[in-house]
């Protein structure tokens, strides 16, 4: 079975700074995707950004950007020029490229962004 | 845009009452999902369906049942509510193709007492 670790609770940074949320995963597949969501106060779910296991190249949407170690098992989320509205948990999940696309999250990291 | 519905934001119940969540996509979506988020644990899969009458069993389906007599509506049902069932509960789907997003409900908060 997949599991998914967020070793970060909480985290707080001041406004227009840089922050890394750290994502590791374990499985014995070699074809699969990862995906970091954020959920803010609302609680609505939002896909952030997702990568495909099989491409090298790291994926990136504006201020939002992974670092996906695939020997590692590491699935970083970088937020550049954090901003107030970044305030959120924000959830790491793994999906098999085969079989039922359930997804499998890890325990959240809640991210606080300081004015 | 995808629209997931779920029938309330907030319920209180009494243990032992037979709870109904109602979860409603509009997008035509294949699979539907029920998952409960408790803190420190995230979201952990209840139930999941991937057609009409099908359903398969996530890893946490004790105590849990579903149903999906409509494609657009998957409903969650507590049996027999419990304490330890109070949680969040979120309702997501998605299209049915792979690397596709999945899309969620607003999260019922249920508070068993």
């Amino acid at each position: 079975a997949q599991t998914v670790t967020q070793s970060q609770p909480e985290m707080s940074v001041q406004e227009a700074e840089t922050v890394t949320l750290s994502c590791t995963y374990d499985t014995s597949e070699s074809n699969y995707y990862l995906f970091w969501y954020k959920q803010p106060p609302s609680r609505q779910m939002i896909l952030v950004i997702r990568q495909e296991a099989y491409k090298q190249q790291n994926a990136t949407e504006n201020r939002f950007s992974v670092n996906f170690q695939k020997a590692a098992k590491s699935f970083s989320l970088k937020i550049s020029d954090s901003q107030l509205g970044d305030t959120a948990m924000y959830f790491c999940a793994f999906m098999r490229h085969q079989g039922a696309q359930k997804l499998v999250f890890g325990q959240g990291t809640r991210l606080t962004i300081n004015p | 845009d995808v629209k997931v519905t779920q029938s309330s934001r907030y319920l209180v119940k009494r243990t032992g009452e037979k709870v109904f969540l109602e979860c409603v996509q509009d997008m035509d979506h294949e699979n539907m999902f029920w998952y409960r988020q408790d803190p420190g644990l995230g979201l952990r899969l209840i139930y999941f369906s991937y057609d009409v009458k099908m359903k398969e069993k996530g890893d946490i389906p004790e105590g849990y049942s579903v149903s999906r007599e409509k494609k657009e509506r998957f409903s969650l049902i507590l049996e027999s509510a419990s304490t330890n069932q109070t949680s969040m509960y979120l309702c997501a789907s998605s299209p049915g193709q792979l690397n596709t997003e999945a899309f969620f409900g607003q999260g019922t908060r249920l508070t068993v007492v």
